[in-house]
């Protein structure tokens, strides 16, 4: 069985600061995506890592996939307000497929 | 682009009773997923068609929910009877291939409050 784990679960941090979220997986995957949830909202894509080594970079946010180690990673440089969110990371449950497996979510806030 | 559609945005049933969710993907997207979320957790998958034919329902409790895309276009869940523990969004999702990675895009959901 497929289990996707995040971590940290809840993370406050400061403005200004860097942190990263880690996204560990239980079995071999080509890809992972990473969505960002606010509150009372849809998901919105962020990344989509399809490779090992890949590494992808929008903004204050850059993903990385090391398919070896089966480890994602979302690090956040100079942290601003907005992107105080929830992030998921999901895997396909079977590779080539497109049946998301979600991790449980790393609820950020980003305080001023 | 117009993005995935969803109706209603909030259901308040009470338990026993039935309800009905409808998705109008995005234009030309074959796949369409149905997504559970309850509350403080990640998505989970119900069912995935590929135009109108089901792909995996491994995960849809059959005795009570039931989906169709009969026209490989838009889509509806429905839920018959109702338990407490249905509470939950239920996220429409679409993508253009299946197979590949593309990007899986989510519609905002119809929150369903079951009392």
């Amino acid at each position: 069985e497929l289990k996707v784990e995040q971590n940290p679960l809840f993370l406050s941090m400061q403005e200004g600061k860097n942190y990263t979220i880690y996204c560990n997986y239980s079995t071999t995957s080509d890809r992972l995506y990473w969505y960002r949830q606010d509150p009372g909202k849809s998901l919105e894509s962020l990344f989509v890592l399809l490779s090992n080594g890949a590494v992808k970079q929008e903004g204050r946010l850059m993903a990385s996939l090391d398919t070896k180690a089966r480890l994602s990673t979302l690090h956040i440089t100079a942290a601003v307000h907005d992107l105080s969110a929830t992030y998921f990371c999901a895997v396909p449950l079977i590779q080539g497929a497109q049946k998301l497996v979600f991790g449980q979510g790393t609820r950020l806030t980003i305080n001023p | 682009e117009a993005g995935v559609a969803q109706s209603p945005r909030y259901k308040i049933i009470e338990k026993r009773q039935s309800v009905a969710f409808w998705c109008n993907p995005i234009s030309g997207h074959a796949t369409l997923y149905w997504y559970q979320q309850i509350l403080g957790q990640g998505p989970k998958l119900l069912i995935q068609f590929q135009n109108n034919g089901v792909v995996d329902d491994s995960q849809l409790p059959k005795d009570r929910f039931s989906a169709e895309r009969l026209k490989g276009v838009d889509s509806t869940l429905k839920i018959q009877p109702a338990k407490l523990e249905d509470s939950a969004v239920y996220l429409c999702a679409s993508s253009s291939l299946r197979g590949a990675g593309n990007t899986i895009y989510f519609g905002e959901g119809s929150w369903l409050t079951v009392v």
